[in-house]
């Protein structure tokens, strides 16, 4: 199986902040790579697909860069409804394999 | 838009089989072009794959969940189901069904918790 490592596994940072999670697979999937938002109580949402394509109605202050075996997500500016999980997720191979998580906090 | 709803026991005993049914609506399953798709996440962890099937039939599962999973589609109904048979308290998680292709999940159902207790 492809691993999927996130890091951090937590962040805490200030509103207005830019705010990048990292994911790195342990083999190239090339641009096979996702991005969900998941908060408390909710079902993942699909935020980005394709390492950078935003999903229609997701706001502009989430992007996704990256090939091969390091990607990142980034929130231009940290509001208070983007607290939240995030994970990376590959789609190169099956089985299909998601990262453990980046919990975001307000500081 | 696309919808779906996870259905199910809530609560299975050990060694039973767990069987989850997930109601499409706003598109006919039938109509092809999605893959439909069971996700669950244990509690406080991440989100595992567990597999999807096609209109078609054809599927495909994850294989830590061994023989023991299985993924049927019945499009007169506009609905596929999920069996996983011998649990244990460790497939206790939230399930969902999705929709998409083979590898985004583009549209959630709002999930189901199952427990496996005695």
């Amino acid at each position: 199986d492809i691993q999927m490592t996130q890091s951090p596994s937590s962040l805490s940072a200030s509103i207005g902040d830019r705010v990048t999670i990292t994911c790195r697979a342990s083999q190239d999937i090339s641009n096979y790579l996702n991005w969900y938002q998941q908060k408390p109580g909710e079902a993942p949402k699909l935020l980005i697909h394709d390492v950078s394509t935003l999903e229609p109605g997701v706001p502009s202050k989430f992007s996704g860069s990256g090939f091969g075996t390091d990607f990142a997500f980034t929130i231009s500016s940290l509001q208070p409804e983007d607290i939240a999980t995030y994970y990376c997720q590959q789609y190169d191979d099956l089985p299909r394999t998601f990262g453990q998580g980046t919990k975001v906090e307000i500081k | 838009q696309v919808q779906l709803q996870e259905s199910g026991p809530g609560l299975v005993k050990p060694s039973q089989t767990l069987s989850l049914t997930c109601s499409v609506s706003g598109v006919s399953i039938s109509g092809g072009g999605y893959f439909w798709t069971w996700i669950r996440q244990l509690p406080g962890k991440g989100l595992e794959w567990i597999g999807y099937i096609y209109y078609s039939g054809s599927s495909n599962h994850n294989p830590s969940l061994e023989s023991r999973v299985s993924i049927s589609v019945d499009t007169s109904k506009n609905e596929f189901s999920l069996k996983l048979t011998s649990v244990t308290p460790a497939d206790t998680a939230v399930y969902y069904c999705a929709n998409g292709g083979s590898g985004v999940f583009h549209v959630w159902g709002r999930g189901t918790l199952i427990t496996v207790s005695s």
